[in-house]
């Protein structure tokens, strides 16, 4: 089985504290993505990665950022938490295909993040 | 940009009862594919069926099947016999498939609340 792994299930930090979100997956997975979710949102996709130290932004990549330096793990960056950015945050992982299929994402448990 | 418009906050259904849970989205791509997830309370998001855009027929996984309308641009999970473990979050996406290799990023919607009584 997939298993997409998260470090934390709850998180509290103070505003302006630098705060890291990691994920790690055991599958092999070329892709992995960050979200947040947020009542009346849905899943908002902040940045993802293809590859090794490659990465990219996605819809609202403000106030964070992402390190990916093993295949496996994809962590998410706070470099200064505000209150704002109190949220659930969701990783996934994919395999990259040129085949219309699906190739659906796991998804780990989630990090739901507050920020004081 | 892809969009995905699910209009319907919250929905009730009575056990063993079916029920149709709304989906529209909006793509100038002629190739994409259409997901449904379940969020339990817990969190974790499960994947439950998938419908290619050019697949002919409906997409159905057990108790799940997906009213696929392409020119209508609709793609409504329908759950029969409802039970009490369906109760969650569900979501509705898509990935659309721009040339080359897709990165399978995935656009949601906004989520339904599903609650089935007993």
């Amino acid at each position: 089985d997939v298993k997409v792994t998260q470090s934390s299930r709850y998180l509290v930090k103070r505003t302006g504290e630098k705060v890291f979100l990691e994920c790690v997956q055991d599958m092999d997975h070329e892709n992995m993505f960050w979200y947040r979710q947020d009542p009346g949102l849905g899943l908002r996709l902040i940045y993802f990665s293809y590859d090794v130290k490659m990465k990219e932004k996605g819809d609202i990549p403000e106030g964070y950022s992402v390190s990916r330096e093993k295949k496996e793990r994809f962590s998410l960056i706070l470099e200064s938490a505000s209150t704002n950015q109190t949220s659930m945050y969701l990783c996934a992982s994919s395999f990259s295909t040129w085949a219309r299929g699906a190739t659906m994402q796991f998804f780990g448990p989630g990090t739901r993040l507050t920020v004081l | 940009a892809q969009k995905i418009t699910q209009t319907q906050p919250g929905m009730f259904v009575q056990e063993k009862e079916a029920v149709t849970l709304d989906c529209t989205y909006d793509t100038s791509d002629q190739s994409y594919g259409l997901f449904w997830y379940k969020q339990p309370s817990s969190g974790e998001m499960i994947f439950l069926i998938y419908q290619g855009s050019y697949d002919e027929q409906n997409a159905t996984e057990g108790r799940y099947s997906l009213n696929f309308q392409k020119a209508r641009k609709s793609a409504n999970l329908v759950i029969s016999a409802s039970q009490l473990g369906d109760s969650a979050m569900y979501f509705c996406a898509m990935r659309v498939f721009a040339g080359g290799t897709s990165y399978g990023k995935l656009t949601f919607g906004q989520g339904t609340i599903l609650t089935v009584h007993p």
